[in-house]
């Protein structure tokens, strides 16, 4: 089953804002991923951030993590018309026996009006 | 990192037929999975690939539909049997490169688009 859920499910912005995308989950974690996909092809990694972590920053990206409130948020600043992606947060599995499967949730749609 | 190829990128196949999707990575890699990503959904995940053994599949997956193999740590092969219209969806394969903080996240490949008629 589904661990993570996004949300909004779609956001629409101009080119130049920012825009915010929250994740949350149901039971404890040691990491939470994020990750992007242009129009149906292959994943693409933009962040890991460990149970120990509060924030992280990787060039326009900002993640925070809560795991009081089990939750997570992405932060792109100063989007671009490339930013037009479906982006979704990814958590271990539930169930354990390995760290490394993942389950999705079922995705923010950003779309970045030029 | 990891550069992954995955091939076919895209087929539409009769109802009834199989088909085999091959991975290959650029280098040695500790842990291959297999998603299935249905229109508009989000990915669920298959089986984990084992080298040398039977793959680890998930709930509500089953090895007499989704065989895999993975003969070595750079390849790995999914067929989806006996398809069924049910089955059109994107499958992916990704992998975990090593298990030390900084190596532990995973890539993916740009997906095969299966469209079953």
């Amino acid at each position: 089953s589904q661990q993570g859920e996004e949300d909004p499910q779609a956001l629409s912005i101009q080119e130049g804002e920012n825009a915010t995308m929250n994740c949350s989950y149901k039971t404890s974690i040691n990491n939470l991923q994020w990750y992007r996909q242009n129009s149906g092809r292959g994943l693409v990694h933009l962040i890991l951030i460990r149970s120990n972590e509060r924030e992280k920053h990787s060039g326009r990206l900002r993640v925070t993590l809560d795991t009081s409130k089990k939750s997570s948020s992405l932060l792109i600043t100063a989007s671009r018309a490339a930013d037009t992606a479906s982006y979704f947060c990814a958590t271990p599995f539930l169930g354990g026996g390995s760290n490394y499967k993942l389950t999705f949730g079922k995705g923010t749609l950003l779309t970045v009006n030029p | 990192s990891a550069v992954i190829s995955q091939k076919p990128s895209r087929d539409i196949c009769q109802r009834g037929t199989s088909l085999t999707i091959q991975c290959q990575v650029d280098s040695q890699v500790t842990m291959m999975f297999w998603y299935r990503q249905q229109p508009g959904q989000s990915l669920t995940l298959i089986a984990t690939a084992n080298q040398g053994s039977e793959a680890t599949y998930e709930s509500g997956f089953v090895i007499d539909k989704f065989p895999i193999s993975r003969p070595n740590l750079t390849f790995s092969t999914l067929t989806v049997s006996n398809m069924s219209p049910e089955d059109s969806s994107i499958y992916l394969c990704s992998v975990v490169v090593g298990l030390a903080p900084g190596r532990d996240i995973q890539y993916f490949g740009a997906g095969t688009r299966l469209s079953v008629l």
